[in-house]
């Protein structure tokens, strides 16, 4: 499977955009790009996820690079219930496409 | 917003008892995997089903672990005999993949997992 690398932690301001960057530069053509994100003691939860375009729904934005070697997600104003670690992922073609979680990134958001 | 339920959320036995975890998939999704959560392994995958059907279970020890879907609402994970090493954090989660679609351009959806104690 495709690796990813994220810092390990970052810091916001609540009601501050955060752009929480992933490289993933040995993604295949078939990988969708996958964030989730984990709270304490909750299960994983998935935040977005795409291809190639660029993406939105109700919680972030993702941004992907034109050749597809980083993503960026965005949290377009951060809050407190935001604080949680961030999973980039990619899923490939296969049976279970099964989610493999890395370190991620702490992100913690601070009045 | 609909859930995926988990039932026991702790449960605590000693080593060589039965243990089993109950999954109730978000009404409708035909997606179904199991992941145990470590610090050390972090998440793994189990087992996952589609329509009912179990098509991967490698990551499962098969000598003591054993899942099923006895019908579309209801997941379950048994451990028998359980082992301290089985300590960790189970999580079920569910998802809609349409006929014809990949199961890797769809989100999967969490319960909030059985936080497993094996004495």
């Amino acid at each position: 499977d495709a690796k990813t690398t994220q810092p390990n932690s970052m810091e916001s301001n609540e009601e501050e955009p955060v752009h929480l960057p992933c490289n993933h530069s040995t993604i295949s053509g078939t990988d969708y790009i996958h964030w989730y994100r984990q709270l304490p003691s909750q299960g994983p939860e998935y935040v977005i996820h795409g291809l190639t375009s660029n993406v939105n729904n109700r919680m972030a934005s993702l941004a992907i690079a034109e050749d597809r070697k980083s993503s960026t997600l965005i949290l377009h104003r951060a809050t407190l219930r935001d604080a949680a670690v961030y999973y980039c992922i990619l899923r490939s073609r296969g049976t279970a496409s099964k989610l493999t979680f890395g370190t991620g990134t702490r992100l913690q958001v601070t009045l | 917003d609909a859930r995926v339920t988990q039932t026991p959320r702790h449960k605590v036995t000693e080593m060589g008892q039965e243990v089993t975890m109950r999954c109730q998939p978000i009404l409708g999704h035909n997606t179904v995997f199991w992941y145990r959560q470590t610090m050390m392994q972090g998440l793994e995958l189990l087992a996952y089903f589609r329509n009912r059907a179990p098509l991967d279970d490698s990551g499962m020890p098969k000598d003591r672990f054993s899942a099923e879907m006895p019908d579309a609402t209801l997941a379950t994970l048994k451990i028998q005999p359980s082992e301290p090493r089985d300590s960790a954090v189970y999580f079920c989660a569910s998802g809609l993949v349409p006929d014809g679609e990949m199961v890797s351009n769809q989100p999967q959806h969490f319960g909030d997992g059985t936080r497993l104690s094996i004495l």
